[in-house]
């Protein structure tokens, strides 16, 4: 079974920390993909990643393929990252993708 | 604008009764995907296609098909919708499969 492992479930901070989003994954992987689901449902891609580091604004996405483990951080956090961050792995024998249920953020002001 | 369409948006339905849920995308993009959601479960594939006439089965195909016959559209049937399949559904699409996914709107689906 393909599982995907994200932590923490639910996750509350202030405006301005710094925040921790991890993924763990159990099967050897081509790619990951971190997805971000905003409160009205929508769904947008952040990262897709297969080593090492990825930054996007405040947002940076990091890999180890040895330990099937992905940290996806948020500096300076703003209420209107408030939403939820799901984690996607493509394994490495398949065509298809197994997401992780889900980090719940809420940045509050 | 680059997008991917999906209609309808909502549908509320009976037991039984057949029905389409199209999606369309514009970016000429060769890899589109269908996902539901579900409470407690988070997305699970149903279908993916590869490309034009190449499609295969995801984690939770049972009762729905799909098609491919041009690259833009990827329809999801449900010959017989049946009350376990209310969910809210997302299409999704990508240039191939290690390239971002961009994805649909959603559809939520009740099936009474």
């Amino acid at each position: 079974k393909n599982e995907v492992e994200q932590s923490p479930q639910n996750l509350t901070a202030q405006e301005g920390e710094f925040i921790t989003i991890n993924c763990s994954y159990s099967v050897g992987i081509s790619a990951l993909h971190w997805l971000q689901q905003h409160p009205g449902g929508g769904i947008v891609s952040l990262f897709m990643l297969s080593s090492g580091k990825k930054k996007h604004g405040r947002l940076i996405a990091t890999i180890n393929i040895q330990e099937k483990h992905s940290s996806l951080h948020i500096t300076a956090s703003h209420p209107r990252d408030s939403a939820v961050y799901i984690c996607a792995v493509l394994p490495s024998t398949g065509n298809q993708f197994y997401f992780g249920t889900g980090t719940s953020l809420t940045v509050i002001p | 604008e680059a997008q991917v369409t999906q209609n309808p948006r909502y549908l509320i339905t009976v037991t039984g009764k057949k029905l389409t849920v199209t999606c369309s995308q514009n970016m000429n993009h060769e890899y589109m995907s269908w996902y539901r959601q579900d409470p407690g479960l988070g997305l699970r594939q149903i279908y993916y296609s590869m490309n034009v006439e190449v499609t295969d089965k995801g984690d939770v195909p049972e009762g729905y098909k799909v098609s491919r016959k041009e690259k833009r559209n990827f329809p999801l049937i449900l010959e017989s919708p049946s009350p376990n399949q209310t969910s809210l559904y997302f299409c999704a699409s990508s240039l191939d499969l290690f390239n971002e996914q961009f994805f649909g709107p959603g559809t939520r689906l009740t099936v009474l």
